[in-house]
């Protein structure tokens, strides 16, 4: 059973730093892609960040480029999510989810439960 | 950058009745690429369905995607009481992916 867990949220204030962790199990974490999905309060789905299966390739939304960076180690079976610069913006759950390939892919067909991370002062 | 406008923006139906959802993208769009995740209150989304129409793993058969281009439908062929949830549609382009802004359907 693929299970994914999120840990590393809470509160942060404006222009802090948080590291998020994915722990994977229950597939070949080395075989595939991962992403981060996030959600502020009431609102909709918004995608973050993926990486490859070997860590080699990432690609970032417009709204976090530049602030977060989106990695894993695959000995650890273990995807991160460091978020640098944050503004009150940011606040959201953060869900990671697993793609269906190694590269790329269309869709995420498995996701975690999610880490609430509060930006505030 | 394409964008994916989901309508209605609230359904109200009853349990045993037919759902129908849309998604209409702002240019047309691969088949392949289009997808549809339920999210129950609390719960982190779930994946429906893939490529416009293929269902996902253990996903029940009163599910059903299609369209082409710019319009993709969710239907929900009969309505059971755990179906009345928040719905989203998302493509994969440009090494960038996109939700729509949700669907809710509630009971009536």
């Amino acid at each position: 059973e693929v299970q994914l867990l999120e840990s590393g949220g809470g509160l942060v204030q404006p222009g802090g730093s948080l590291r998020l962790s994915c722990a994977a199990s229950g597939f070949t974490f080395s075989s595939f892609a991962m992403t981060w999905v996030r959600q502020a309060p009431g609102k909709g789905l918004e995608w973050v960040s993926v990486v490859s299966s070997s860590g080699g390739s990432t690609y970032y939304a417009d709204s976090v480029k530049g602030r977060f960076s989106i990695s894993r180690d695959n000995s650890k079976n273990t995807l991160y999510l460091q978020m640098n610069s944050l503004r009150a913006e940011d606040t959201a759950v953060y869900y990671c989810a697993k793609l269906p390939s190694a590269g790329r892919g269309y869709y995420f067909d498995y996701w975690g439960q999610g880490t609430l991370v509060t930006v505030s002062s | 950058e394409i964008v994916l406008t989901q309508s209605p923006g609230t359904l109200s139906l009853s349990p045993g009745e037919r759902a129908t959802l849309s998604c209409r993208a702002s240019q047309s769009v691969g088949s392949s690429y289009l997808a549809w995740y339920q999210q129950k209150g609390g719960q982190a989304p779930r994946l429906l369905i893939y490529g416009a129409s293929s269902r996902a793993t253990g996903i029940p058969d009163r599910f059903s995607g299609s369209g082409s281009g710019t319009d993709f439908t969710l239907t929900i062929s009969r309505l059971e009481p755990e179906d009345f949830a928040v719905y989203y549609c998302q493509h994969y382009g440009s090494s960038s992916w996109t939700f729509g802004q949700g669907t809710k359907v509630e009971i009536k």
